[in-house]
């Protein structure tokens, strides 16, 4: 009965490769997001979903493709991939996605990228 | 744009002793502002939050924060620290509009010493 959850939890690839990262949140959420920590544990915006509709599309490489099938679930797909992309990657949600809403955090997925 | 700053990266403190994480944030209008713990492995789960109405704050694990608009910040702090705490602690600031972005502070890395 996990609340947001992402597939799989590690990641481990070779440069150049293709991948993909699910989630999941059975909430009842309208707006999902993707964030990444980078090792320094600084975490960033990538994109977020708000039914389906994308509403923030940070400075993110287009190699960088979400895609949200319907409002529960939020993937990431990932094209030749590169180092630089090493990092945890981390799904959340909220209601409506009002500034005062509280976010809900998946467990992440750990990408290394060798 | 909103910014946030947290300007300790490391803080050690002892079990039983009080705490205070420093924050400050950068933000035109009224700001809308969190806590967020990460425990390692873990994705990050919300402490309090301040949006508007009594400048102290109370949340969960026995945590507090007062917002200062005259300081522009946001402390977080806790009587007594027990060795649970220890985790990595993330101020944040969302803006209204554009999406409702919540921007993180690089975080503050509590260790406890028993």
């Amino acid at each position: 009965d996990t609340a947001v959850s992402q597939t799989p939890k590690y990641l481990v690839t070779q440069m150049g490769n293709d991948k993909s990262i699910k989630c999941e949140q059975n909430l009842g959420h309208d707006t999902m997001y993707w964030y990444k920590q980078d090792s320094k544990k600084f975490l960033k915006i990538m994109f977020s979903y708000n039914n389906k509709e994308l509403i923030i599309n940070e400075t993110v490489p287009n190699r960088f493709s979400p895609k949200s099938p319907d409002k529960a679930h939020l993937n990431l797909h990932i094209n030749s991939l590169e180092l630089g992309d090493s990092a945890v990657y981390f799904c959340a949600s909220r209601p409506g996605g009002g500034p005062n809403e509280k976010l809900f955090f998946g467990s992440g997925t750990q990408l290394s990228v060798l | 744009a909103q910014s946030v700053t947290q300007p300790d990266i490391h803080i050690t403190v002892s079990e039983g002793a009080s705490l205070e994480l420093r924050c400050n944030y950068s933000y035109g209008a009224t700001p809308y502002l969190f806590w967020y713990v990460q425990s390692p492995g873990q994705g990050l789960q919300l402490l309090l939050k301040y949006f508007s109405g009594d400048t102290l704050v109370q949340g969960i694990k026995g945590f507090e924060a007062e917002f200062k608009r005259s300081q522009s910040s946001f402390n977080l702090r806790k009587p007594s620290v027990h060795w649970s705490d220890a985790a990595e602690y993330f101020c944040a600031v969302a803006r209204t509009g554009g999406g409702n972005k919540l921007t993180f502070g690089t975080g503050t890395q509590l260790k406890v010493e028993l």
